[in-house]
């Protein structure tokens, strides 16, 4: 399972743009990376998945570099609720899924 | 669809007691997992099932049970509460687990005295 290693916490300002990069340089072959959102006494919550280049829906964008062992999780003009700690996974096709600590973002008015 | 479902949302045992967390789903997924998440701490997977009768062990199974009779249910068991237990358990499914989207409970919060 490849490991990850992301920045233990970020602060921001609403209206900002965040990105949160994500190490993993053992990174497999058929890895997909994932990133998850985790609010206070609430479960993780899916945000976007991908293999390569870029990835975006209504919610963020995902960054990845040719040699995919990085990759950055964008979040455009963030506002107060974005305030979550987020996870970045990389996903096998098998049946174990390690989530490490996250990245605390904290958004200041 | 209500999701994942958890009961109960919070518990205090004793030590040595037993207990059963609940987790069912209607969205007919074939893998569900359960985890735990320590103060501060991310997620680590304590068993999960891949469909009706198959589990299998994750990262920490010690003290723990499982059982997969349909493809909605699947309980919790800690057979001997212990104050190293006391933590949040929160319960996930999937379509077929690997890649796909895991969708999770609400969480119930342990607490062992």
């Amino acid at each position: 399972l490849a490991k990850t290693t992301q920045p233990i916490s970020m602060d921001s300002y609403e209206g900002q743009e965040v990105n949160i990069t994500c190490s993993h340089n053992n990174i497999a072959t058929n890895d997909y990376i994932t990133w998850y959102q985790q609010f206070p006494s609430q479960g993780p919550r899916f945000i976007i998945q991908g293999y390569k280049t870029k990835v975006t829906n209504e919610v963020a964008s995902l960054f990845i570099p040719a040699d995919r062992k990085s990759s950055t999780l964008s979040l455009p003009r963030v506002s107060l609720s974005d305030t979550a700690v987020y996870y970045c996974l990389v996903l096998t096709g098998g049946f174990k899924t390690i989530f490490g600590a996250g990245t605390r973002l904290f958004v200041k008015a | 669809n209500a999701g994942v479902t958890q009961t109960p949302k919070f518990q205090v045992l004793k030590t040595g007691q037993s207990m059963t967390l609940q987790c069912a789903q209607d969205m007919n997924h074939e893998y569900m997992s359960w985890y735990r998440q320590d103060p501060g701490m991310g997620l680590r997977l304590i068993h999960y099932s891949v469909g009706a009768g198959i589990t299998d062990q994750g990262e920490v199974p010690n003290g723990y049970n499982v059982s997969r009779s349909t493809t909605e249910d699947f309980p919790l068991r800690l057979l001997s509460a212990a104050p190293s237990q006391t933590s949040v358990y929160f319960c996930a499914s999937s379509f077929t687990g690997g890649r796909n989207e895991q969708f999770f409970g609400p969480g119930t919060r342990l607490t062992v005295l």
